[in-house]
């Protein structure tokens, strides 16, 4: 277990919808990162959020917003729900600091999102 | 960013031993490689991590060439539990970089 939990495990909403992922990050990581990973094919970066800031951002539009808080828990948002929103969306926690180092992610269990 | 290359799929059996080769031709100086399993509906599990030549830990083993444009990584005595995705992945050694995941590599281990 790596420690970083996800909730809720399983939403179902409808097109046009808006929905909020949560993610709590491992005791000791002050950064989270957002993937989706749709059917049968790897994650996709979706953004990263380091001191409550967005720190680096995929293709994805302006409808998938988050938040980081002083815990370093964080929120992803969906407004607008579409039908190719339905994935699977994992929340990676890690911990950056001053010493350069690689950026070793550690995953959530992940949110079912289907969107009918 | 640099681009992995590694076979879609590979089967084997029960008490073999795995070894998946990636290639990243155009690593960079401060990348880190960087191996991933992930099971169905379920996040990535981080598997092991290196910069050159071997790494072990007690789940697998980690082979980098000098070149440092290939890896494998090797899973000693496989059981049915070891049927995943495997994904490889360069990691800059930077701060605040996000992963990269290719297709992975799909293991199939039969009895």
């Amino acid at each position: 277990e790596t420690g970083v939990t996800q909730s809720p495990t399983h939403l179902i909403k409808t097109r046009g919808q808006q929905v909020t992922l949560r993610c709590s990050s491992q005791s000791g990581h002050n950064t989270v990162s957002w993937y989706q990973q749709a059917l049968g094919q790897g994650p996709q970066f979706i953004f990263q959020y380091y001191r409550e800031e967005e720190n680096g951002r995929g293709n994805f539009p302006p409808r998938f917003s988050g938040l980081q808080f002083p815990n370093y828990s964080s929120e992803l948002n969906v407004n607008a729900l579409e039908l190719d929103d339905s994935a699977l969306y994992l929340c990676a926690s890690s911990f950056l600091g001053d010493t350069l180092g690689p950026d070793t992610q550690y995953f959530g269990p992940g949110t079912r999102l289907t969107v009918l | 960013l640099a681009k992995t290359t590694q076979p879609i799929s590979m089967d084997s059996y029960e008490g073999q031993e795995v070894n998946i080769t990636c290639s990243h031709n155009n690593i960079a100086t401060n990348d880190y490689i960087t191996w991933y399993q992930q099971f169905p509906s379920q996040g990535p599990r981080f598997i092991i991590q290196g910069y050159k030549t071997k790494v072990t830990n007690e789940v697998a083993s980690l082979f980098i060439p000098a070149d440092r444009k290939s890896s494998t990584l090797s899973l000693p005595r496989v059981s049915l539990s070891d049927t995943a995705v495997y994904y490889c992945l360069v990691v800059l050694k930077a701060a605040g970089n996000k992963l990269t995941f290719g297709g992975g590599t799909r293991v199939l281990v039969k009895p």
